[in-house]
């Protein structure tokens, strides 16, 4: 238990599906993450929110979109995704001050079919 | 441009033995290091860190090395154990800022 829970934990979905990935941190953090893994690259950054503000969109096709409702919760909503989307899609939470560690959910498994 | 670097994709160690995880990087104004240990189909989970005014962190089994002058860290883990196979990657930020930075892991494997 981590203190960042993610749900669904496995996703498979249609190119012309609408599906959300949902994250929610039990931390106090006020800075949460969007990461992607695929097959041997390094952890993606994808969206930075902090103080449920988005301060980061390292270059993320529209058909991802980030919601930051409140600082305990982050969403992405996916719609019309690609075959190539399919990864590891990793939510994480940090303080922004200090000597900050970020830590992460356990993942949801996203299937483009 | 990858500013973290694992160069070892895997690694394979017997049991009680000591491992060796090295990680390179090439901004200098990386300040705080971090390592996380994963398993396959869960996150990553935070291990260790060291701040860049240390050489050394240690906790238990695991002690990290931070050389500035090379721009290489190393996390030693002694003595393995099968329940430390996991994939490894480490990690780096600048400042008090929030861009973590990954290296691509090294899969470590500890043979009973």
């Amino acid at each position: 238990e981590t203190g960042v829970t993610q749900t669904p934990r496995h996703l498979v979905m249609g190119m012309t599906n609408k599906k959300s990935l949902k994250c929610e941190q039990h931390l106090g953090h006020n800075a949460m993450y969007w990461y992607k893994q695929s097959a041997k690259k390094p952890l993606e950054l994808m969206f930075v929110y902090n103080f449920k503000e988005q301060t980061e969109n390292n270059s993320v096709p529209s058909r991802f979109s980030p919601e930051c409702p409140n600082s305990s919760h982050l969403f992405l909503h996916l719609h019309t995704l690609q075959p190539e989307d399919s990864a590891l899609y990793l939510c994480a939470s940090s303080q922004l001050q200090g000597r900050n560690t970020i830590y992460f959910g356990e993942g949801s498994w996203l299937t483009v079919v | 441009d990858q500013q973290v670097k694992q160069n070892s994709p895997s690694l394979s160690v017997q049991e009680g033995r000591i491992s060796i995880l090295n990680c390179d990087y090439t901004n200098s104004m990386f300040d705080y290091f971090l390592w996380y240990k994963k398993y396959p189909a869960e996150g990553p989970t935070f291990l260790i860190s060291i701040s860049s005014i240390k050489d050394k962190n240690e906790d238990g089994r695991f002690t990290v090395f931070l050389n500035k002058s090379a721009k290489h860290l190393s996390l030693h883990i002694v003595p393995s154990q099968p329940g430390d196979s996991a994939v490894y990657f480490c990690a780096a930020r600048v400042g008090t800022g929030n861009q973590f930075y990954f290296g691509t892991g090294t899969s470590l494997t500890v043979i009973p």
